[in-house]
């Protein structure tokens, strides 16, 4: 099956401080999210994207599907940011079928 | 997108019983999807549910001890069976996007304590 792969494990910023995150999947996929799980477990979407970029004011994404890579940008980083991101695809060639997860990159963000 | 209602939120239960998770989806959907997240890990699915057909199980989970109803277009349980401290987990149901543009919709989840 499809593999993700998310860097960096782990990431320690202060407030205000921009980060990158990053996915690798090893296939092509024809869905790709990217979640934010806060500390009670839910999981918020933050962007559906197969391809292209998005941006949804501190937050952007860019999917580059030739290369089978994902990116999240995180500026002006807030303590509220922190909890565990992560990226999920679905392989290409089906309309259907199930999201495969990375790990995850857990974010603390300090005041 | 479709919104889900899970339910419970969490629960503590001893060893040896079992907990039914419900999703209620405000919409009609074809398929629903059952993961599991033990502490600190990512996300795995358990299975896939269909309305009217058996669930489709991931290798690793067997239905005797995740069985899973899915009697209409907008509603599913699964259950966790016989339960041991290993199943203390997040339990998570998701729908496929209703539109092409959003991607799948999670549960809020149910945070399960086994003692």
């Amino acid at each position: 099956g499809i593999q993700v792969e998310q860097s960096p494990p782990d990431l320690i910023l202060q407030e205000g401080a921009n980060s990158t995150l990053r996915c690798n999947f090893s296939d092509s996929v024809n869905n790709l999210q990217w979640f934010h799980q806060n500390p009670w477990g839910q999981l918020i979407n933050l962007f559906y994207i197969p391809s292209g970029t998005k941006q949804n004011g501190r937050l952007s994404a860019t999917t580059v599907a030739t290369e089978r890579y994902s990116l999240l940008y995180i500026s002006s980083s807030q303590t509220t940011d922190s909890g565990v991101y992560f990226c999920a695809v679905r392989a290409g060639g089906t309309s259907y079928g199930k999201l495969t997860f990375g790990q995850g990159t857990i974010l603390t963000v300090h005041p | 997108s479709a919104v889900i209602s899970q339910k419970p939120s969490r629960d503590i239960c001893q060893r040896g019983t079992s907990l039914t998770i419900q999703c209620q989806v405000d919409s009609q959907v074809t398929m629903m999807f059952w993961y599991r997240q033990q502490p600190g890990q990512s996300l795995t699915l358990i299975a896939t549910a269909n309305q009217g057909s058996e669930a489709t199980y991931e290798s690793g989970f067997v239905i005797d001890k995740f069985p899973i109803s899915r009697p209409n277009l907008t509603f599913s349980t699964l259950t966790v069976s016989n339960m041991s401290p290993e199943d203390s987990s997040i339990y998570l149901c998701s729908v496929e996007p209703g539109t092409a543009n959003y991607g799948y919709t999670f549960g809020s989840g149910t945070r399960l304590t086994v003692v």
